[in-house]
């Protein structure tokens, strides 16, 4: 079955950085665009970003640009996300989900989260 | 920017009851890219639907969506106590967002 399970999270110091992984299994992972998602707790979704299936394409939410890297490895059948410069603001679950389409898309598996909690 | 809010805030309903769900977007989207998620404590999201009417694979058919333009619907149509969770619709034309999401509280 499809499963996603994200792991890196953690505490972590304003202006530090971390790396999430979304190890991915039971489909074919480079048939599918990858997207994070983070909701603060006790919050919304909000979307951060996808990559495409070759990882040549990659958009990002206004929030995170130019301070996280969304990347995978299609040979590990992973996914990535690289946060620098961490605010108190970034504090969230950070999910890992599935696209069925190419492009901005509906999220049809997600992740369980991993809890980032930027604080000093 | 397209911003979606969603009424009401919370549901409270017994079970066999009907709930029905709003979102309304600040501009009009394509119903083609339209989504609502079910969230249960302690649990990532789960689509429920997508293209505004589709259901995902497993939904069972007391769930149904429909709309268009900015107006969208999500209805319950048999509440059951597993159905507790709030619920949020998605947009996907552009830059995707979420709504605030509704809160269903089975009595």
């Amino acid at each position: 079955q499809v499963q996603l399970v994200e792991s890196g999270g953690g505490l972590v110091k304003p202006g530090g950085s971390l790396r999430l992984s979304c190890a991915a299994s039971g489909f074919t992972f480079t048939d599918y665009y990858m997207n994070w998602v983070r909701q603060a707790p006790g919050k919304g979704l909000e979307w951060i970003s996808y990559i495409s299936t070759s990882g040549s394409t990659i958009k990002y939410a206004d929030s995170v640009r130019g301070r996280f890297t969304i990347s995978r490895d299609n040979a590990k059948n992973s996914l990535s996300l690289e946060m620098n410069s961490l605010r108190a603001e970034d504090t969230a679950f950070y999910y890992c989900a599935r696209a069925p389409l190419r492009g901005y898309s509906f999220l049809d598996r997600w992740g369980q989260g991993t809890l980032v909690t930027v604080s000093s | 920017e397209i911003v979606l809010t969603q009424s009401p805030g919370t549901l409270s309903l017994s079970p066999g009851e009907r709930a029905t769900l709003s979102c309304r977007a600040s501009q009009i989207v394509s119903s083609t890219y339209f989504a609502w998620y079910q969230q249960k404590r302690g649990q990532a999201p789960r689509l429920l639907m997508y293209g505004a009417s589709t259901r995902a694979a497993g939904i069972p058919d007391r769930f149904s969506g429909s709309g268009s333009g900015t107006d969208y619907t999500l209805t319950i149509s048999r509440l059951e106590p597993e159905d507790s969770a709030v619920y949020y619709c998605q947009h996907y034309e552009t830059s995707p967002g979420f709504g605030p999401g509704t809160t269903v509280d089975i009595k």
